[in-house]
């Protein structure tokens, strides 16, 4: 079975610049989330979708960051115009029943010069 | 507030044990987990303890869980240089299942043969 796939693995751009990160959860999970790790700090989160809808979208820091799910399978994150202090880690994870585990994917590093 | 707190290195010899403590804060909290990241990929879930439960061992892994103070550790017994990674403490906010991860900073484990 695939687990959580992301795309790009990295991307490096310049202020200023929109980017676009993708997720792909694991085939037949209702629940995607967003995480972000900046370098030294802890794993934040972002938002939680359930199927197409965004059920907790608390911690997204700004309204620069729009994530979208049509169809509820794949999730898009996209960041514009991007700042210095967007770089980091943006994780994805996904979970279905029971609910207990969440798959991570291997996260795309962005970085913003 | 919700906080998840760990120490951020520890070095171990080859054949040790090692014990990565956590203290979290939300005491609603219905499963803690520990995560293992590899140096450039995902975050891999080592295991996971319901909150009920005080003790949980699988192989060389043994977690405690203190629900009283709030603290959490994993014991790696004969850890291995294979164990070099990021450590995290999860915590899941509140009782739903499905709901977001509150990260702790995560701790470096260093093996040295």
């Amino acid at each position: 079975e695939a687990g959580v796939t992301q795309f790009p693995s990295h991307s490096v751009i310049e202020k200023g610049q929109t980017v676009t990160l993708r997720c792909d959860p694991i085939s037949g999970h209702d629940n995607l989330y967003w995480y972000r790790r900046v370098m030294g700090k802890e794993i934040k989160f972002l938002l939680h979708f359930v199927k197409e809808s965004k059920q907790d979208e608390s911690g997204m820091p700004n309204n620069r960051f729009l994530a979208e799910r049509t169809g509820g399978t794949y999730s898009t994150l996209k960041v514009q115009p991007a700042e210095l202090e967007d770089s980091g880690v943006y994780f994805c994870a996904s979970t279905g029943p029971p609910y207990n585990e969440q798959f991570f994917g291997p996260g795309t590093r962005l970085t913003v010069l | 507030g919700e906080d998840v707190e760990q120490s951020l290195f520890l070095s171990v010899r080859e054949g040790d044990s090692s014990v990565i403590n956590c203290t979290y804060t939300d005491s609603s909290s219905t499963y803690l987990y520990w995560y293992k990241q590899e140096p450039g990929a995902g975050l891999q879930l080592l295991t996971y303890i319901f909150s009920n439960m005080d003790m949980k061992q699988d192989q060389r892994l043994t977690v405690l869980l203190n629900k009283k103070d709030k603290h959490l550790s994993l014991r790696i017994a004969d850890t291995q240089t294979g164990d070099s990674a990021i450590y995290f403490c999860a915590e899941s906010i509140g009782v739903q299942a499905g709901t977001a991860l509150i990260f702790g900073k995560g701790t470096t484990l260093s093996v040295s043969s």
